[in-house]
C-alpha cells in the first residue's frame, strides 16, 4: 500500500518568516494531494490540494507544489503569522483511498 | 465543502464500557469515514460506512470492536465497545470521495 513520510515532525519560525513541510509517497497511482491544518481541538481542515496533473498551486500565502517523478510533494507558508500555527498534515490519495502523513507541528514565533 | 457535527465533542469513560458517537451532514452523501486518531499521532483510517450495506473494515479493526451504523445518507454512528485506555483517541468522521472534509472529532479517555 502507500506509505507518506512527512518532515519536519516540529517546526519553527520567527513571524513573517516562509515554512516549508515536505512529503513523499511511494504508490505512483496516487494521484491526489492535500493538505490538512489541525489546530487544537479542531478536526483537520482542507487547505490546500494538487492533483497530479498539476505542478504548483497557489492560494494567497499557501502553495502546494508536487514532483510526480520524485514522488514529493511539499506544503510552503510564506509570511508566517502566529495563527498559521498548527499541526499540518499531508495526504496521498487514489479514489477514497487516503493516506496521510505523520504531521508536523509548526510554531510560529510573534 | 460539507458542515459535519458530532457528538459528543470529548467524552470520559470506564474500562469496560462502550460509547456510540454520532456523525451528522448537512447534505446527502454516499459515503462517510471514520478514522481514529491516537495522541500525537496520524489519521487512521477504521472503517468506510455506505448507506444501505455493511460497513468495510480496514486491517486492525473488527466490526464487533467498532459497530457502525448508516441508517440514511446524512448520518452515523461510531461505537466504541468494551473500551480499555488504548482506546483513548480522537475520532473523526469525514465524508467526501475526492476532497474529504473531516467533523471535528470526539475526543475520548478511558480510565
Amino acid at each position: 500500500g502507500e506509505n507518506v513520510e512527512q518532515h519536519p515532525s516540529t517546526l519553527s519560525v520567527q513571524e513573517g518568516d516562509s515554512a516549508v513541510i515536505k512529503c513523499t509517497y511511494s504508490d505512483s497511482a496516487s494521484n491526489y494531494f492535500p493538505w490538512y491544518k489541525q489546530e487544537l481541538g479542531k478536526g483537520p481542515q482542507l487547505i490546500i490540494d494538487i492533483r497530479s496533473n498539476v505542478g504548483e498551486k497557489k492560494d494567497q500565502r499557501i502553495a502546494v507544489t508536487l514532483n510526480k517523478t520524485a514522488k514529493h510533494f511539499s506544503l510552503h507558508i510564506t509570511e508566517t503569522q502566529p495563527e498559521d500555527s498548527a499541526v499540518y498534515f499531508c495526504a496521498a490519495a487514489t479514489g477514497n483511498q487516503f493516506y496521510f502523513g505523520t504531521g508536523t507541528s509548526l510554531t510560529v514565533i510573534p | 465543502s460539507a458542515v459535519i457535527s458530532q457528538k459528543p465533542s470529548r467524552d470520559i469513560c470506564q474500562r469496560g464500557t462502550s460509547l456510540t458517537i454520532q456523525c451528522q451532514v448537512d447534505s446527502q452523501v454516499t459515503m462517510m469515514f471514520w478514522y481514529r486518531q491516537q495522541p500525537g499521532q496520524s489519521l487512521t483510517l477504521i472503517a468506510t460506512a455506505n448507506q444501505g450495506s455493511e460497513a468495510t473494515y480496514e486491517s486492525g479493526f473488527v466490526i464487533d470492536k467498532f459497530p457502525i451504523s448508516r441508517p440514511n445518507l446524512t448520518f452515523s454512528t461510531l461505537t466504541v465497545s468494551n473500551m480499555s485506555p488504548e482506546d483513548s483517541s480522537i475520532y473523526l468522521c469525514s465524508v467526501g470521495v475526492v476532497e474529504q472534509f473531516f467533523g471535528p472529532g470526539t475526543r475520548l479517555t478511558v480510565l
